[in-house]
């Protein structure tokens, strides 16, 4: 049973560009986290989708950010017009349920832009 | 929304001896408290778990202890081994919503 992927592991980006970032899930999970990690922080939590539905997006910027899970393939985190700014390790995690069920990490996406 | 607090946010300990890493929260409603420990580069795992049912779990070298009046819950590692070095992460969730908060993070260093 495969574990949570992401890809790409690492992604390099300039200014303006669009940065997509994909999480596939463990097998059998429907509810997808997203997080960012800056240097030397913790994890933050941008947003909880569940397939086709976005519950909970308090964490993620208004601006130049969203998130989707379609009924297939994978969740997809994109920002738009990256700044330097959005240079961070971005952490997708899968559940069976709520949070009660332990949350299983992915191995991230460095995102670094120039 | 809940806030979560974890202190110290360094930990530097001869190996054998105990660590300990303490959180508060903020929202009395949370009623779940995990542990993730990360490795340098690696992704997060988690280590153990408790409820709000229960005061105290263990398992083996590692305990966790939550005092639910003072919103405090704490991490014990026992016989500490060079292994044990990595980043770890506090959290509280409830069940009004779904997402787990974290604090920002212990580094444990654990000297020769």
């Amino acid at each position: 049973n495969a574990g949570v992927m992401q890809n790409p592991r690492h992604l390099v980006r300039r200014r303006g560009q669009e940065a997509r970032l994909r999480c596939s899930p463990m097998k059998g999970h429907s509810h997808v986290y997203w997080y960012r990690q800056l240097p030397e922080e913790g994890l933050k939590f941008m947003v909880y989708l569940q397939k086709e539905n976005i519950i909970d997006e308090s964490g993620m910027p208004k601006e130049r950010f969203s998130a989707e899970f379609p009924k297939e393939g994978p969740s997809i985190l994109r920002i738009q017009q990256v700044v330097r700014g959005d240079s961070a390790a971005y952490f997708c995690a899968s559940s069976l349920g709520n949070s009660y069920n332990e949350q299983f990490f992915g191995p991230g996406t460095r995102l670094t832009v120039l | 929304g809940e806030n979560v607090e974890q202190h110290p946010s360094t930990l530097s300990v001869q190996e054998g001896d105990s660590a300990v890493i303490k959180c508060t929260y903020s929202d009395s409603a949370s009623n779940y408290f995990p542990w993730y420990k990360q490795e340098l580069g690696k992704r997060p795992q988690l280590i153990i778990d408790i409820r709000s049912n229960v005061g105290e779990k263990k398992d083996q070298r590692i305990a966790v202890t939550l005092n639910k009046t003072a919103k405090h819950f704490s991490l014990h590692i026992t016989e500490t081994q060079p292994e044990d070095s990595a980043v770890y992460f506090c959290a509280a969730a409830s069940d009004r919503d779904d997402k787990i908060i974290f604090g920002k993070g212990t580094r444990l260093h654990i000297l020769p």
